[in-house]
């Protein structure tokens, strides 16, 4: 099984919908991120939590929000999509080790908004 | 200037060549060096990570990093159909328990024609 889930895998919606993503880890990891993958712009951060009572803006929050439900878990909304907002969408966890960290993607939740 | 600049490509070798992927960046305070690679439809996976400058080598793979010239490169010795992906560099300072801010290059895809 993966150590990072993310569903829906696909999703197409309409222009002023709620949209949910959410994210599961088995990894035991205290640090999840959000980030959103466009063509010639590469991964930009949404949102990132380094524990359940901790939650930070990413360089692109706008539009968006997180909810941390679990030390396994986070999701994000989208609470009125937009067509900018169709991407490629990315959940990463790491563990802090107290020097650095490294970050571990799931297989990506493919958004499209009509 | 954007953080860290990667050549997007495409790339495309025959199998058997050496290839070479670089970035250069900005921020000397980068400390952290990371290569991830993303197959088509997936999530990026770590592939080599260093804290210094030199080289540092995995199999088929050797990751370099210049700090003096803020010049990343990673090689691929004996290149192989299934090192076709997308390499994304990505690099971060080091701040401990406070945590990474991880800066991403776009990615180069490179395709590896048998």
């Amino acid at each position: 099984d993966a150590d990072v889930t993310q569903t829906p895998r696909n999703r197409i919606t309409k222009t002023g919908k709620r949209i949910m993503l959410e994210c599961s880890q088995t990894k035991g990891h205290d640090r999840m991120y959000w980030y959103r993958q466009d063509p010639g712009l590469g991964l930009r951060l949404i949102y990132y939590s380094f524990d359940v009572k901790d939650i930070n803006k990413g360089e692109i929050s706008d539009g968006y929000s997180v909810s941390r439900q679990a030390q396994a878990k986070f999701s994000l909304s989208l609470e009125s999509a937009i067509p900018n907002q169709t991407a490629l969408y990315f959940c990463a966890t790491s563990r802090s080790t107290g020097f650095t960290d490294t970050q571990y993607f799931g297989p990506g939740t493919r958004l499209t908004v009509l | 200037q954007k953080e860290v600049e990667q050549d997007p490509g495409p790339l495309s070798v025959p199998e058997g060549a050496i290839v070479s992927l670089n970035c250069t960046y900005s921020n000397s305070a980068f400390q952290y060096f990371m290569w991830y690679r993303q197959y088509s439809r997936k999530g990026p996976e770590l592939l080599m990570y260093t804290y210094s400058s030199g080289n540092k080598e995995d199999g088929r793979f050797t990751a370099q990093v210049d700090k003096s010239s803020k010049y990343i490169s990673l090689f691929i010795r004996d290149s192989q159909p299934s090192d076709s992906a997308t390499y994304l560099c990505v690099m971060s300072e080091v701040r401990g328990n406070t945590g990474n801010q991880f800066y991403f290059g776009t990615g180069t895809s490179l395709t590896v024609i048998p």
